[in-house]
């Protein structure tokens, strides 16, 4: 079974500007989690979508949304970007919600703001 | 939200050598990971444990949950064994999100 896919890998913007990632959940898997790493926070909960509806959110502004689709598939979108964006974007998936479910991670985004 | 403490924040080893990393939790938890994120980010699934003991080869962990402690076991470690190992928590209470620990830190070497 694949796992869980994230593209692109790296992706290089600048201040200002808006980007768009996108996560592949294991096939039959029904719930994606977004979470942003950054050496001075750690790892940060951003969101849970769950059968199109979002769960669960975390403290991040509104300038980072998402949204799934009906094959489970997830994007992200951040608008406006600063420099403080930069961070590496995990996705992970799981059977059911991730609240009672194991998570399986993507191997993740960099993104780069400039 | 909850608290998740991990010790020791590093931790340098022999190849060959056991160690034991812990994860502190302040509130009661309805999920429990832990995972070791290798040197590309990647975060990898070592054990899915709210509650008991499991192993898997060298790697075994136990969660006791009444006491809000999960412990994770690495005996004869290899080079590869390096990298950061988190565990994650689902706070029982506020139910909203994972809470991350910081990590720990490990460096095997030869």
């Amino acid at each position: 079974k694949a796992g869980v896919t994230q593209t692109p890998r790296y992706l290089i913007k600048t201040r200002g500007q808006q980007v768009t990632l996108s996560c592949s959940p294991i096939s039959g898997h029904r719930s994606v989690s977004w979470y942003q790493q950054t050496p001075g926070q750690g790892l940060q909960f951003l969101f849970e979508y769950f059968s199109e509806t979002q769960r669960n959110k975390g403290n991040f502004p509104g300038r980072f949304s998402g949204r799934q689709f009906s094959n489970s598939r997830s994007e992200m979108n951040v608008s406006t970007l600063e420099l403080g964006d930069s961070a590496l974007y995990l996705c992970a998936s799981s059977r059911l919600t991730s609240r009672f479910n194991e998570q399986f991670f993507g191997p993740g985004t960099r993104l780069t703001v400039l | 939200g909850i608290q998740v403490e991990q010790s020791p924040p590093d931790l340098i080893l022999q190849e060959g050598a056991n160690s034991t990393l812990r994860c502190n939790f302040s509130d009661s938890v309805n999920n429990l990971q832990w995972f070791h994120q290798n040197p590309w980010g990647q975060l990898i699934n070592l054990f899915y444990i709210p509650s008991g003991t499991k192993q898997n080869g060298r790697l075994s962990a136990t969660t006791v949950a009444t006491e809000r402690y999960s412990l994770l076991y690495i005996s004869s470690s290899q080079t590869t064994d390096s990298g950061v190992y988190f565990c994650a928590v689902w706070d029982s209470n506020t139910g909203n999100q994972f809470y991350f620990g910081t990590g720990t830190s490990l460096t095997v070497i030869p």
